[in-house]
């Protein structure tokens, strides 16, 4: 599976757009990329998934270009409650997440 | 989110003594995972189970063992704890489709004094 870097760490203030980018250049034509964003002292959870163009839901907007060799997790008007750890995944399914390396993720740190 | 629980959520122990963890689902999930969590390293994959009795290996095994005997039971055992193996453990699990998505439990905090 494709491995996938991201920057370390981010600081925004809040009420700001954050935009995390995440480069994947090995990507297979049926990989899919996964966003999990993790709070403290719990587990990871699933924010959004895509495989090209851009998908939205309620939490955030994930943007892919055309050659999909990258991706960008845009968190709107963030708020203290966004500070997290979010990961960039790459995978493909059918049983491949054993595959998968999480890394140490993008600290995203929001202040007032 | 998806029902997993993971018992206990916290535990102290001592070295050389044995520790399970255990992870229960009720999404009747196929494919289910134990992580290990320390700072400066990110989640790391100790074992995995693609179905009943089948388990696998995964990057940091040494030390650990796994078993499933029942679709939504995946116990993780410490053969003989030592203070390296203090760290948060998350179980998840995923279906297996594609594409697919992991879904975490709350995490179990063991410390190995």
């Amino acid at each position: 599976l494709a491995k996938t870097t991201q920057p370390i760490s981010m600081d925004s203030y809040e009420g700001q757009e954050v935009n995390i980018t995440c480069s994947h250049n090995n990507i297979a034509t049926n990989d899919y990329i996964t966003w999990y964003q993790q709070f403290p002292s719990q587990g990871p959870r699933f924010i959004i998934q895509g495989y090209k163009t851009k998908v939205t839901n309620e939490v955030a907007s994930l943007f892919i270009p055309a050659d999909r060799k990258s991706s960008t997790l845009s968190l709107p008007r963030v708020s203290l409650s966004d500070t997290a750890v979010y990961y960039c995944l790459v995978d493909r399914g059918g049983g491949t997440a054993s595959k998968l390396t999480f890394g140490t993720g993008t600290r995203l740190q929001v202040t007032l | 989110d998806a029902g997993i629980t993971q018992s206990p959520r916290h535990k102290v122990t001592e070295t050389g003594t044995p520790v399970t963890l255990r992870c229960h689902q009720t999404e009747n999930h196929r494919y289910m995972y134990w992580y290990r969590q320390d700072p400066g390293h990110g989640l790391r994959l100790i074992h995995y189970s693609y179905g009943v009795k089948d388990t696998d290996k995964g990057e940091v095994s040494d030390g650990y063992s796994v078993s499933r005997s029942k679709t939504e039971d995946f116990l993780l055992t410490l053969e003989s704890a030592t203070s390296s193996q203090t760290s948060v453990y998350f179980c998840a699990t995923s279906s297996g489709g594609a594409p697919d998505t992991q879904y975490f439990g709350p995490g179990t905090r063991l410390t190995v004094l």
